[in-house]
């Protein structure tokens, strides 16, 4: 079985200030882990995802994420902040033996002028 | 990139009448589509996963009867909402995957549904 853990629920930060949203997961299989985006009454956007090629990952947006096996951890970082990165995000998992899709919590991102 | 429509992306019904729901890829074939629900300020909850020609595999504790999805070809998936009730009002979002998690998925914009 697969899971995702968020920690911290919101998260803020000064605009041009770093951004770091933690994910660490649980899997009993390699996983596929993705970061996605959600802005109110819409729908998800993915950031980026890792499927076992380079572990520093590189998405939209300015953010990246590293896969660290050692510490089951797929953090979410920006270096400077932005107002426009205000929204909630999603860490998700899956298996490469299983097409489901399970998310984490959620982090809510504020972003201060 | 891989789009995914939903429609329609508000809908507001009387309780006791049912409400369908659509979710289409528009520029792949999706061998899966995946249903979600998601509360207030919640996370999603994956309620199903639909495969083309086969019945939906239905979550634990996600009534099947009440929910009822078809995925009736490789670009289309629905989800009913029956006899519905100002409990069921939520927001729900499709996503779709044309194989395995490794290709990804994408998510349709949501749809959000109002029992009065």
């Amino acid at each position: 079985a697969q899971s995702v853990t968020q920690l911290g629920s919101h998260v803020s930060v000064s605009e041009g200030a770093l951004v770091l949203l933690r994910c660490n997961y649980s899997s009993s299989v390699p996983p596929y882990l993705f970061w996605y985006v959600q802005y109110p009454n819409q729908g998800l956007q993915l950031l980026l995802k890792y499927t076992s090629a380079a572990t520093l990952v590189k998405g939209i947006n300015g953010f990246e994420a590293e896969f660290k096996k050692s510490e089951t951890s797929f953090h979410l970082t920006k270096p400077s902040a932005h107002m426009s990165d205000a929204a909630e995000y999603f860490c998700a998992v899956s298996g490469r033996n299983t097409d489901k899709l399970i998310f984490g919590t959620g982090t809510r991102l504020q972003v201060f002028p | 990139g891989a789009v995914v429509s939903q429609h329609p992306s508000r809908v507001i019904c009387k309780s006791g009448t049912s409400v369908k729901i659509e979710c289409r890829s528009l520029d792949f074939q999706a061998t899966t589509m995946f249903w979600y629900r998601q509360f207030p300020k919640k996370s999603l909850m994956l309620m199903a996963t639909s495969n083309e020609g086969s019945k939906a595999t239905y979550e634990q504790g996600v009534e099947k009867d009440k929910f009822l999805i078809n995925h009736a070809s490789l670009t289309l998936s629905t989800l009913t909402v029956t006899s519905a009730h100002p409990e069921d009002s939520s927001f729900y979002i499709c996503s779709a995957t044309p194989g395995t998690g490794g290709f990804g998925y994408t998510f349709g914009s949501g749809t959000r549904l109002t029992v009065v």
